[in-house]
């Protein structure tokens, strides 16, 4: 069975830092390429960041971009995200998702992690 | 970036009824494209993808069409359990989603 479970959802405040994981179970995590999805309270689901297979190319949404790094460790079935500078319009439900693989859609998402971002 | 425009916002349907839902993007996406359902509290399930397909475990009143730029989900029938928001998502260049549609109970 496939689970992706994140962690490392907190209370931080403005100009601070996290570290979101998302351990992966259930599949060849090695093989598919990654991504974190994010809800704030209320509002739609946005794409934030993603990693290849390998971790040899990564991807961002422009509001992150230089703030966020995603990394996985594939000797551990886990991807990171990295969150520096953050600000309040960050909070959110950070999800973890596994592609289908080629160019299709997310099949498996985590349960979420909550980031809250206030003073 | 591509934008996916969904409309309606909200769909007011009673049980039984056919729910029609219209995603449209900004530039073509080819198949490239997605439905998800997510309920309050719940992470997002795939519906659809590549515009048509259903995933693994998904109910036949559920079905997806279009090509290109304009794209459909359909809900044949609505079972209590339908009543949810809906994504749609492309993947031809980047990753980006609707703003949802909410199928709510008439």
């Amino acid at each position: 069975e496939v689970q992706l479970l994140e962690s490392g959802g907190d209370l931080v405040q403005p100009g601070g830092s996290l570290r979101l994981s998302c351990a992966a179970s259930g599949f060849t995590f090695s093989s598919y390429t990654i991504s974190w999805v994010r809800q704030a309270p209320g509002k739609g689901l946005e794409w934030v960041s993603a990693i290849s297979s390998s971790g040899g190319s990564t991807y961002y949404v422009a509001s992150v971009k230089g703030r966020f790094t995603i990394s996985r460790d594939n000797s551990k079935n886990t991807l990171y995200l990295q969150m520096n500078s953050l600000r309040a319009e960050d909070t959110a439900v950070y999800y973890c998702a596994k592609e289908q693989g080629g160019m299709r859609p997310f099949d498996y998402w985590g349960q979420g992690t909550l980031v809250t971002v206030s003073a | 970036e591509i934008v996916l425009t969904q409309s309606p916002a909200t769909l007011s349907l009673s049980p039984g009824e056919r729910a029609t839902l219209s995603c449209r993007a900004s530039q073509s996406v080819s198949s490239y494209l997605a439905w998800y359902q997510q309920k309050p509290g719940q992470a997002p399930r795939l519906l659809i993808y590549d515009a048509s397909n259903r995933a693994t475990g998904i109910p036949a009143r559920f079905s997806g069409s279009g090509s290109g730029t304009d794209f459909t989900l359909t809900i044949s029938s609505l079972e209590p359990e339908d009543f949810a928001v809906y994504y749609c998502q492309q993947r031809v260049n980047g990753w980006t989603f609707g703003q949802g549609t909410k199928v709510e109970i008439k």
